[in-house]
């Protein structure tokens, strides 16, 4: 079975950019994988940000994006804010089952 | 609004059962394919199971695969999960989540599988 990896933990400034990974495994990330991301703050339900590799939903703030960089799945955050501090996971979907990242600890410091 | 309410979660015996519930609201049921996510405490999200639109389609994952069935109602605006033969390891809060782009979720039900 693949095993999807994320960073354990990352530190942004407020105003600062950031890029959290997702890589497969089995290989580069494509778009066959439709990556999504998720934020998660503490005590909450998960909040769907990206789907599809690079869609937007529409509660998505607009500092957020997702796309595919150097074989893995990527979520950029551009002006990273004090309510980002978050867990963030990824999700990749495969032929079988779609498998979630281990989530990276987002500190906004 | 969209609503998506879990319920059905408590605590149960290693090898029992369990048979959870997501009640959706706000938005036309049966056009969605719906899914099941879990997340033991303190730890990461697991994705567990996806049910197509009609119901015709179905996955698990590997962790569950025969223990676990997904069902929907399209009638009652109901998805269900039924669980047997539960493990210590299938301890977590279990969410429902709606569509492709998982644009909704439910706030989740816990399950607690001790003796």
């Amino acid at each position: 079975q693949a095993v999807v990896t994320q960073e354990p933990s990352l530190t942004v400034s407020p105003g600062g950019t950031v890029t959290l990974t997702c890589g497969s495994s089995t290989g580069a990330v494509t778009s066959g994988h439709y990556s999504y991301w998720f934020q998660q703050k503490p005590g909450q339900a998960p909040r769907t940000l990206i789907y599809d590799t690079s869609k937007k939903h529409s509660w998505t703030p607009a500092r957020f994006s997702g796309s595919l960089l150097g074989g893995k799945a990527a979520l950029t955050l551009s002006g990273a804010q004090p309510e980002d501090e978050a867990e963030y996971y990824c999700l990749l979907s495969y032929s079988g089952a779609p498998l979630f990242g281990g989530g990276t600890k987002l500190t906004v410091l | 609004e969209v609503q998506l309410v879990e319920s059905g979660g408590g605590l149960v015996q290693p090898g029992g059962s369990l048979r959870l519930s997501c009640a959706a609201s706000g938005f036309t049921f049966s056009s969605y394919e719906m899914k099941w996510v879990r997340q033991a405490p303190g730890k990461g999200l697991e994705w567990v199971s996806y049910i197509s639109s009609s119901g015709s389609t179905i996955y698990y994952a590997d962790s569950v695969k025969g223990r676990f069935t997904i069902s929907r109602d399209n009638a009652k605006n109901s998805l269900y999960l039924q669980m047997n033969s539960l493990r210590a390891e299938d301890t977590a809060v279990y969410y429902c989540a709606r569509g492709t782009g998982y644009s909704a979720w439910g706030q989740g039900t816990l399950v607690t599988v001790s003796s």
